[in-house]
């Protein structure tokens, strides 16, 4: 089975904190995505990566960044966080050549910024 | 831009059927994802199509009409258990960057 694996389940920091959420694929997989849930706004695309050192902005990159260093590592940065990035952080792989390539997601990282 | 619309929540009784539609207008399309959402866990994945068409994979069908924009996904015989969110998604680009709607919350009752 897949396994994607996320750092924290709860984190709690404060305004201005530098924040990393890790996540770790065991598939081997080319794709990694990082997406953030809110109520009402369902998931949304924050960052993607289709290979080791590349990176692709998502439909709200504002205020993050990340870093895929290795192939199984797809880390999300939050410079400098602010209270309107509280919320579930949701990482997912895929593999473009198998099957449909439908993402596997992470348990999530529920975010609390103070 | 991207658009996915699908109805915020659905009650439905147990052992009936459930339509849940969506409809979407993206700048492209490579395919439609149906996945589904427990409260406070990770979504997982349902059904997928990329042609015009039903799919059936047990209780769950899901159809895509690609000149229509639309796309429903069919749960028969409900369980309490089905009682979920069921996210609509498409894949609209190059390195499957996947858009998602927002969700229907679907509550099974006795």
């Amino acid at each position: 089975d897949v396994k994607v694996t996320q750092s924290s389940r709860y984190l709690v920091k404060r305004t201005g904190e530098k924040v990393f959420l890790e996540c770790v694929q065991d598939m081997d997989h080319e794709n990694m995505f990082w997406y953030r849930q809110d109520p009402g706004l369902g998931l949304r695309l924050i960052y993607f990566s289709y290979d080791v050192k590349m990176k692709e902005k998502g439909d709200i990159p504002e205020g993050y960044s990340v870093s895929r260093e290795k192939k199984e590592r797809f880390s999300l940065i939050l410079e400098s966080a602010s209270t309107n990035q509280t919320s579930m952080y949701l990482c997912a792989s895929s593999f473009p050549g198998q099957g449909p390539g439908e993402l596997f997601f992470g348990e999530g990282s529920r975010l609390t910024v103070l | 831009g991207q658009n996915i619309d699908q109805p915020t929540e659905m009650t439905a009784t147990e052992g009936a059927i459930v339509q849940i539609n969506c409809t979407y207008q993206t700048s492209g399309f490579n395919g439609l994802f149906w996945y589904q959402q427990h409260a406070g866990e990770a979504p997982t994945f349902l059904s997928y199509n990329v042609l015009d068409g039903l799919e059936e994979k047990g209780r769950f069908s899901s159809f895509l009409s690609r000149s229509k924009g639309y796309s429903y996904l069919l749960l028969k015989e409900l369980q309490m258990k089905d009682s979920a969110s069921y996210l609509c998604a498409v894949n609209s680009g190059g390195y499957q960057k996947v858009t998602f709607g927002t969700g229907t919350k679907l509550q099974v009752i006795p």
